[in-house]
């Protein structure tokens, strides 16, 4: 089974502190996403990135970044942490040599800013 | 997570009944279709898939309907379960779009015993 991990369930921080949050993969995938999910929007992309070193901006990579430089580890930055980005934060692999378009989840990090 | 739920949508079943929840999608480009379950606590999990160039595909106690028409995506559930109680997400892909999955708000499906 494809398992994606990400470093804490609960984090809570303060207004202006940097942020990271870790994902990883064990299934050797080449895509990796970050969403955020917030009541009633569903899942919006924040970033993405199709190979090791490699990233695009999502639908909403404002006060984002992100880090890969193994392809089993995905890394979302937050450079200045806002009460808005206070958020339930998913990651998610797939692999370019499947046929179809499923993303493996995992179980979420959810983030409060204050 | 926990709080996904509490503005969305919901439909309410009994034990046993059959569930229809439906999905508008946006873009008529879109080839590919995917139904995510996402149980209280959990990332979304795959439930089905569809291609554009199907009607209906079937699973284990689930259905899915795609109108191109009318850009309406339907999933079905038969004798639903309570451990079917979660939010549920359609999504569409495109061809040349970056293996991007767009989501829809999503469903909040209660079974009631």
């Amino acid at each position: 089974d494809v398992k994606v991990t990400q470093s804490s369930r609960y984090l809570v921080k303060r207004t202006g502190e940097k942020v990271f949050l870790e994902c990883v993969q064990d299934m050797d995938h080449e895509n990796m996403f970050w969403y955020r999910q917030d009541p009633g929007l569903g899942l919006r992309l924040i970033y993405f990135s199709y190979d090791v070193k490699m990233k695009e901006k999502g639908d909403i990579p404002e006060g984002y970044s992100v880090s890969r430089e193994k392809k089993e580890r995905f890394s979302l930055i937050l450079e200045s942490a806002s009460t808005n980005q206070t958020s339930m934060y998913l990651c998610a692999s797939r692999s370019t040599r499947s046929s179809i378009y499923e993303q493996y989840f995992g179980p979420g990090t959810r983030l409060t800013v204050t | 997570g926990e709080s996904v739920g509490l503005h969305l949508p919901t439909l309410s079943v009994q034990e046993g009944d059959n569930s229809i929840i439906n999905c508008a999608y946006s873009n008529s480009a879109s080839d590919y279709f995917i139904w995510y379950k996402q149980e209280s606590g959990k990332g979304p999990q795959f439930i089905i898939d569809i291609r554009s160039n199907m009607d209906k595909r079937q699973g284990q106690r689930v259905t899915v309907l795609l109108n191109k028409t009318v850009k309406h995506l339907s999933l079905q559930i038969a004798a639903t379960q309570p451990g079917d109680s979660a939010v549920y997400f359609c999504a569409e892909a495109f061809s040349g779009g970056y293996n991007k999955l767009i989501f829809g708000a999503g469903t909040r499906l209660a079974v009631h015993p």
